[in-house]
């Protein structure tokens, strides 16, 4: 079984601040984790994701998520927020690298503020 | 883009109602996925197909049904809609080596 908790439904920064969203997950087998995007009334769509091949991973946009193993974590850095940035974000396992049977977690809603 | 479509786009229906939602795609993708989405849940995996004719049942498949007789197309139906199916129900579709790619979604609202 496999499941995601994102720590903190709702987060606030200013524009120019360090975005920091918080992903932990649980998995019986070595995970995928997925970064999924969703800007309002839209459909989701793929910031990164870590299949292995290295434990930093960078995405779109300018964000970048660490795997940490040892934390059960895959938590979502931008160094930078802009404005456009405000969306709502989710983190996901899946059992393989093709992300065929996700697990989301309950999602972030990251706002910013001028 | 991902060539996948949804329609319709928004419904309003009425509980004891039949419904039927269609996923379209244009990617020739195996896997085709049906979630719904709601506050505080994240998306929920309702039925995925791996094949034409091959389903599986997710994780809240309960008063849903699906069906894919063409690779293009996906459907999900709900036999009698019920006000707790309000959400908003996102199809995606991956490849065998890909990542998932989401349609923009269908709210519906039962009344």
């Amino acid at each position: 079984a496999q499941s995601v908790t994102q720590l903190g439904s709702h987060v606030s920064v200013s524009e120019g601040a360090l975005v920091l969203l918080r992903c932990n997950y649980s998995s019986s087998v070595p995970p995928y984790l997925f970064w999924y995007v969703q800007y309002p009334n839209q459909g989701l769509q793929l910031l990164l994701k870590y299949t292995s091949a290295a434990t930093l991973v960078k995405g779109i946009n300018g964000f970048e998520a660490e795997f940490k193993k040892s934390e059960t974590s895959f938590h979502l850095t931008k160094p930078s927020a802009h404005m456009s940035d405000a969306a709502e974000y989710f983190c996901a396992v899946s059992p393989d690298n093709a992300g065929n049977m996700l697990t989301f977690g309950g999602g972030t809603r990251l706002m910013v503020k001028p | 883009d991902a060539g996948i479509t949804q329609s319709p786009r928004h419904k309003v229906t009425e509980t004891g109602t039949p419904v039927t939602l269609r996923c379209h795609q244009t990617e020739n993708h195996r896997y085709m996925y049906w979630y719904r989405q709601d506050p505080g849940h994240g998306l929920r995996l309702i039925h995925y197909s791996y094949g034409v004719k091959d389903t599986d049942k997710g994780e809240v498949s309960d008063g849903y049904s699906v069906s894919r007789s063409k690779t293009e197309d996906f459907l999900l139906t709900l036999e009698s809609a019920t006000s707790s199916q309000t959400s908003v129900y996102f199809c995606a579709i991956s490849g065998t080596t890909d990542t998932q790619y989401f349609g923009p979604g269908t709210r519906l609202t039962v009344l």
